[in-house]
């Protein structure tokens, strides 16, 4: 089975400029999350899709953060304008319905510097 | 609001020495706990988690973690590590589907 797939593994981008994340859940999920770590912390949830609708962005920094789902499988989550603080691994993980029994299958994350 | 604290940003041991990393979480009610690990470069894998009944809880890798409600902790042990435990390790506590992270703790194995 093949697990989270995320992509760039790696980006490099300057203040004031945007970025986009993509992430591809386990087949069959349907519930995808987003979340932030931030060097020397651990992941902070941005958002929590179950299939194409939001559940949960209560901490996603609405003013340059945006992401979609559009299909109910893939997804991408994007900042415009990048700031400084920006600078963390951006983990995606998918569960099968969200409930909180079920285990949370991460990616292995896109490493973002901003400059 | 639920909480966690990884009081242990670091912790060195000596391969085939036990280990113990503590967590202590702030929630109301009975909470969802959960150990994940993770290696450089890679995404969290899922060590073992505690929904109810037996407090103590087996996991994958020969990993086992006690909650003991009491004490509101959740630490994790393991009898011998071994030099392929070095990662990091992050206790979260869980609530509708949403978990909440503590900050982790680095785990080096000397030879």
């Amino acid at each position: 089975e093949a697990g989270v797939a995320q992509s760039p593994r790696y980006k490099i981008i300057e203040k004031r400029q945007s970025v986009a994340f993509w992430c591809n859940p386990i087949s069959g999920h349907a519930t995808l999350y987003w979340y932030q770590q931030i060097l020397g912390q651990g992941p902070k949830l941005l958002i929590q899709f179950q299939n194409n609708g939001v559940v949960d962005d209560s901490q996603l920094p609405k003013d340059r953060f945006s992401a979609e789902r559009l299909k109910g499988v893939d997804s991408t989550l994007k900042i415009q304008p990048a700031k400084l603080e920006d600078s963390a691994v951006y983990l995606c993980a998918s569960s099968l319905s969200g409930s909180q029994q079920e285990t949370q299958y991460f990616g292995p994350g896109t490493r973002l510097l901003v400059l | 609001a639920q909480s966690v604290t990884q009081p242990d940003i670091h912790i060195t041991v000596s391969e085939g020495a036990s280990l113990e990393l503590r967590c202590n979480y702030s929630y109301g009610a009975t909470p969802y706990l959960f150990w994940y690990v993770q290696s450089p470069g890679q995404g969290l894998q899922l060590l073992l988690k505690y929904f109810s009944g037996d407090t103590l809880v087996q996991g994958i890798k020969g990993f086992e973690a006690e909650f003991k409600r009491s004490q509101s902790s959740f630490n994790l042990r393991k009898p011998s590590v071994h030099w392929s435990d070095a990662a990091e390790y992050f206790c979260a506590v869980g609530n509708a589907g949403k978990s909440t992270f503590g900050d982790g703790t680095t785990l080096t194995v000397k030879p």
